[in-house]
């Protein structure tokens, strides 16, 4: 496989469970980021890891907790979510920290929480 | 502060006819300003970006963007529509500042007329 790829592409979940999100990149990237896209809202920017090491955490509810084990995977951790964070979780990664660098992006998991 | 406003969220053109998609922008640093494509089920693709080198950006598929600072604007156009470019369209901003995310409009839906 080529790019980002993102796994699963659709969840649904209770609002008492637990769940991750998985991300892949396979284009020798060292940094990579989650995105909240919402209808009718701009992307949102969640977490940035830079060499595997968390650079950037916009506000984010507890909620949601992200791993990064390496340079090529990335975790979205959900529990106890709630109806409001139904959206399309995007990930993407680039080659440095900085965001001038061409971020690539995945799929996107579409969560709908119940 | 930083943000992007995308003027138009639904824009329709003929096909053949000019494409025209407005972005404008507001910075405390020199930005970097990208635009992004999302077709249905699928991540962002990016088209161009301005990294402040030439004010007028060529990206693919016979887009392209001009900066302009005196406007804090970033148009993007296309000569002729096709029909495979109906998709969301996102104008996005980078203006360091320790941010390594991307700020992202709330997108401009583009529909395409036979």
């Amino acid at each position: 496989e080529t790019g980002v790829t993102q796994t699963p592409r659709h969840l649904v979940m209770g609002m008492t469970n637990k769940k991750s999100l998985k991300c892949e990149q396979h284009l020798g990237h060292n940094a990579m980021y989650w995105y909240k896209q919402s209808a009718k809202k701009p992307l949102e920017l969640m977490f940035v890891y830079s060499l595997e090491e968390r650079v950037e955490n916009n506000s984010v509810p507890s909620r949601f907790s992200p791993e990064c084990p390496n340079s090529s995977h990335l975790f979205l951790h959900l529990h106890t979510l709630q109806p409001e964070d139904s959206a399309l979780y995007l990930c993407a990664s680039s080659h440095s920290g900085g965001a001038v660098e061409t971020q690539y992006f995945g799929p996107g998991t579409r969560l709908l929480v119940l | 502060a930083q943000s992007v406003t995308q003027l138009d969220s639904h824009v329709s053109v003929s096909e053949g006819t000019p494409v025209l998609l407005r972005c404008n922008y507001s910075s405390s640093y020199s930005p970097s300003l990208f635009w992004y494509v999302q077709h249905p089920n699928k991540g962002l693709q990016l088209l161009l970006k301005y990294t402040s080198a030439a004010t007028l950006v060529k990206g693919i598929n016979g887009f392209e963007a001009e900066f302009k600072k005196s406007e804090t604007s970033f148009h993007l156009t296309k000569p002729s529509a096709h029909m495979s470019d109906a998709a969301e369209y996102f104008c996005a901003l980078y203006s360091g500042g320790g941010a390594d995310g991307l700020t992202f409009g709330k997108g401009t839906h583009l529909i395409i007329q036979p």
